[in-house]
């Protein structure tokens, strides 16, 4: 089982700010690395799917880049806007997709 | 195409009591996830099926939980007896085989509230 952390676990953020956070897992033996976002009273959603070294994947706002060396990933969102608040989370499909404990964003207008 | 359906939405009983929670996942899906997620918390996955194979069932509590997925479609998850830190989201995913890469469908989860 990896030993999967993102940080931090929460964020509080104002409108129109970027902001970042983190996954972090044990270089060895990675396979794949999955972003999701999870908004109240919905369905965690998938944001990325990334598996090589040097990725960087971009959706709207919303970006991912993956260091498999060093065994981490970014999550970006550029000019944050109130409905980008969710719970962002990070899993592995060789890990049985176990997921990270989160990151909470707040947004606030 | 039809999502992964989750059934009830909401659920309240009183502890020691038995509940079950349905899922009926995304029609050629041969994985299926079931995941408890507490509050302030990540999913906790608690049991994977491939097919109607259990493949990793170690984080399910078995003296009180149970899982089945007959003809490798549709799954029902048990809990008999319920108690008070059972409270919690529960939350199925189906994912197809193609790939590892390919990512998960959930549905929009069972609030188990026990009282």
């Amino acid at each position: 089982i990896l030993n999967v952390e993102q940080s931090p676990q929460s964020l509080h953020v104002q409108e129109g700010d970027s902001t970042n956070f983190t996954c972090s897992f044990p270089s060895s033996n990675f396979y794949a690395l999955h972003w999701y976002r999870w908004e109240t009273a919905k369905s965690p959603e998938a944001l990325f799917v990334m598996t090589l070294n040097g990725d960087e994947k971009k959706k709207g706002r919303i970006s991912a880049t993956l260091n498999t060396k060093e065994g981490y990933s970014y999550l970006y969102i550029k000019g944050s806007q109130p409905e980008d608040s969710a719970t962002y989370l990070c899993a592995f499909p060789n890990n049985d997709m176990r997921f990270g404990a989160g990151t909470r964003l707040t947004v606030k207008p | 195409e039809a999502g992964v359906v989750q059934s009830p939405r909401y659920k309240i009983i009183e502890k020691k009591q038995p509940v079950a929670f349905w899922c009926n996942p995304i029609s050629g899906h041969n994985t299926l996830y079931w995941y408890r997620q507490n509050l302030g918390q990540g999913p906790e996955l608690l049991i994977r099926y491939e097919n109607e194979e259990a493949v990793d069932d170690s984080q399910l509590p078995k003296d009180r939980f149970s899982a089945e997925r007959l003809k490798g479609v549709d799954s029902t998850l048990k809990i008999q007896p319920a108690e008070l830190g059972d409270s919690a989201v529960y939350l199925c995913a189906s994912s197809s085989p193609t790939g590892e890469g390919t990512e998960a469908f959930f549905g929009q989860g069972t609030r188990l509230t026990v009282v």
